[in-house]
This record gives C-alpha cells, structure tokens and sequence, in this order.
C-alpha cells in the first residue's frame, strides 16, 4: 500500500530559528516528491518538486532533500518566520496508471516571537 | 500568476440535498483534480479528470460523485445525496507540469 509518513506531527520553534520535516514513503513506482505549504483554511501551494534524479533543491529559504534509496525526503526552513506558520505536506506522486497523488498528514509547524 | 478559482467559498446544505461545487481550471491545464480535507485531518484524493473523462478515482469517489467539465472551463463537483460526513474543505486543482490548488470550497451539511 502506498504510504506517506511525516515526522514530526507538530513543531514549535522560535522566530529566527531553524528546522527539518521529515517524509519517509513506500510510495512505487516513484514519479517525483513534492512539499507544499497549506495556511489554514487555504488550499496547498506548492514549495518544491523533486524528481527521482535530484538530491536537493532550494526555493529561497526552503531546501528540500531527496533520497530515493532509502525513500525518504526532507525540508529545511532557515531563519523561519511568523509567516511560515502553517501545515507542510509532503506528497508523493506515482506514475502507475495515470498520475496519482500521495498526501502525508503534514506537520504542523507554529513559528513563536 | 496563474489561479484556479472555486465557489461558493462557503456552502451550508441539509443531509440528503444536492450541492455542485464549481471550479475554474486554470485555461492551458490538461488535467483536473478534486480533492477533500476534512477538519484536522489530512487531503484525501477523490478524482482526476483527463480528456474530458474519469482516469481515476479513490474509494470515496462512490455513485453519489460525478464530475463534469460542462463548457471547457469550469470543472464541477456534484454530490447527489450529501451526508453529514461530506462535510469537508473541497479543493479543486490542476496540472501542467506544477499543479495548482483552489482556495477551497468549505461544505458544511447540517
């Protein structure tokens, strides 16, 4: 079964400060790894998009790391702000029949003054 | 920059009504989406369209679902009998290569 786990459910972290999500998934055949960032209330927009050959990708203050030996990816937020308070869903997308998206539950992250 | 817009943003209907949701694709797209959140819980897959047909479906896509792309632009969501646990953020989104969500459609059935 094609899954998608975020660890970890929820994070607090001060204003200024770094952090990492983590995505591991079980998610074949693999067709390419998205992080997206949903404000509550809002629909997901999308932060980066990792396909199979590619280890890291930055988009500003956002990196995304991809290892699809070991399936698992992750997205590091530096020198976070207020604004980045929202929920971070990983989604894993296969290419079986059609283009079938894969969503992780997200993490929460709640970025403090 | 491109978006794809959906109404009502809010939409409050009695168990066993009918409701469609509507979105407006964005124009050059190819293929559609609708997607549910209930409150507090994760996005869940309903359906994606393609060439003016289903290509796929999920579980929660049963009889009471249909989709239509009546005119070439919008792309519609109806369910035929709402139940109390249809009551769910309803996003719409579409695909080139990026894919593109709707602000949501937050349906409340009472």
């Amino acid at each position: 079964k094609n899954q998608v786990e975020q660890s970890p459910q929820s994070l607090i972290i001060l204003e200024g400060k770094n952090c990492t999500l983590q995505c591991n998934y079980t998610v074949s055949p693999f067709s390419n790894l998205r992080w997206y960032k949903q404000d509550t209330g809002r629909g997901p927009v999308s932060l980066t998009i990792m396909t199979f050959s590619e280890n890291t990708k930055s988009n500003g203050r956002y990196t995304a790391t991809l290892d699809a030996d070991t399936k698992q990816s992750s997205l590091h937020i530096t020198a976070s702000q207020l604004s980045d308070s929202a929920s971070y869903i990983c989604v894993v997308i296969t290419s079986n029949s059609g283009y079938a998206l894969n969503f992780g539950k997200g993490t929460s992250l709640l970025v403090t003054p | 920059e491109p978006e794809v817009t959906q109404t009502p943003s809010h939409q409050v209907t009695q168990m066993g009504q009918e409701v469609i949701l509507r979105c407006v694709p964005i124009s050059n797209h190819l293929y559609f989406y609708w997607y549910r959140q209930i409150l507090g819980q994760k996005v869940e897959f309903l359906v994606s369209f393609y060439n003016n047909e289903i290509s796929e479906k999920s579980e929660i896509f049963d009889d009471q679902f249909s989709v239509e792309r009546p005119d070439g632009s919008n792309f519609t969501l109806k369910i035929r009998s709402t139940k109390l646990e249809d009551s769910a953020m309803y996003f719409c989104a579409s695909l080139s290569y990026e894919q593109y969500f709707g602000p949501g459609t937050r349906l409340t059935v009472t």
